[in-house]
């Protein structure tokens, strides 16, 4: 398997522009986790799905962030109007079904760089 | 909202030396997981402890869960500049359907 497989691997846009992150959950796993990695605030969880459904966005930072996952092999992390502040590394994950010992397997990343 | 801490936040040792991180919270976690991250990568899963007081042994890393399940430790002995890298613990919990929370990680530098 080619593993968590997300793009762009880096994205810079102005201020003001949307921007569109992409992911791609290894096949057969049942939940996909989008964070977000700063210096400041560490890796920090936005969105949790399971089976395509969302269960927890209480760490999506405001409305601006809208996160989707319309099949088992996608997901789409949107923010709309972007802004310096959301200047980090975001990572996508995927696990099985969430259990006591279950591996959470990262992408690479996205760098995503607001000016 | 379950935080963890780590201690320390950066750590430069030589080649050769033993060191200790740690993992604390207030909270009891369900389970465990160390997990180690390169630049430019993501996360990648070293361990996973769900038993109070348990220790697991991978090659030179000791990682162990404390009693009361709030708090691990990670232990290495003879760092390599292999090692090198940031070592992040997460916390997952049946109430919260097994969601991961991770601390800020140790950045841990091996010189040679």
């Amino acid at each position: 398997d080619a593993g968590v497989i997300q793009s762009p691997r880096h994205e810079v846009t102005e201020m003001g522009q949307e921007v569109t992150l992409r992911c791609k959950p290894i096949s057969g796993h049942n939940s996909l986790f989008w964070y977000r990695q700063t210096m400041m605030r560490g890796l920090e969880l936005l969105i949790y799905f399971n089976n395509n459904v969302p269960i927890d966005d209480s760490g999506m930072p405001e409305d601006r962030f809208s996160a989707k996952m319309p099949n088992a092999s996608f997901s789409t992390l949107k923010i709309q109007p972007s802004e310096p502040r959301d200047s980090a590394v975001y990572f996508c994950a995927s696990t099985r079904q969430p259990a006591m010992n279950t591996e959470a397997f990262f992408g690479q990343g996205t760098r995503l760089t607001v000016v | 909202t379950q935080l963890l801490e780590q201690s320390p936040q950066f750590l430069s040792i030589q080649e050769g030396e033993n060191l200790t991180v740690y993992c604390n919270s207030s909270s009891v976690f369900s389970s465990l997981q160390w997990y180690r991250q390169e630049p430019g990568e993501g996360p990648v899963l070293l361990v996973t402890v769900v038993t109070g007081g348990e220790v697991k042994k991978l090659k030179r890393l000791t990682f162990q869960f404390g009693d009361a399940r709030k708090d691990s430790s990670l232990h290495i002995t003879a760092a390599q500049p292999g090692d090198t890298g940031l070592y992040l613990c997460a916390g997952a919990n049946l109430g919260s359907n097994y969601k991961l929370t991770f601390g800020k990680g140790t950045l841990l530098t091996v010189n040679p």
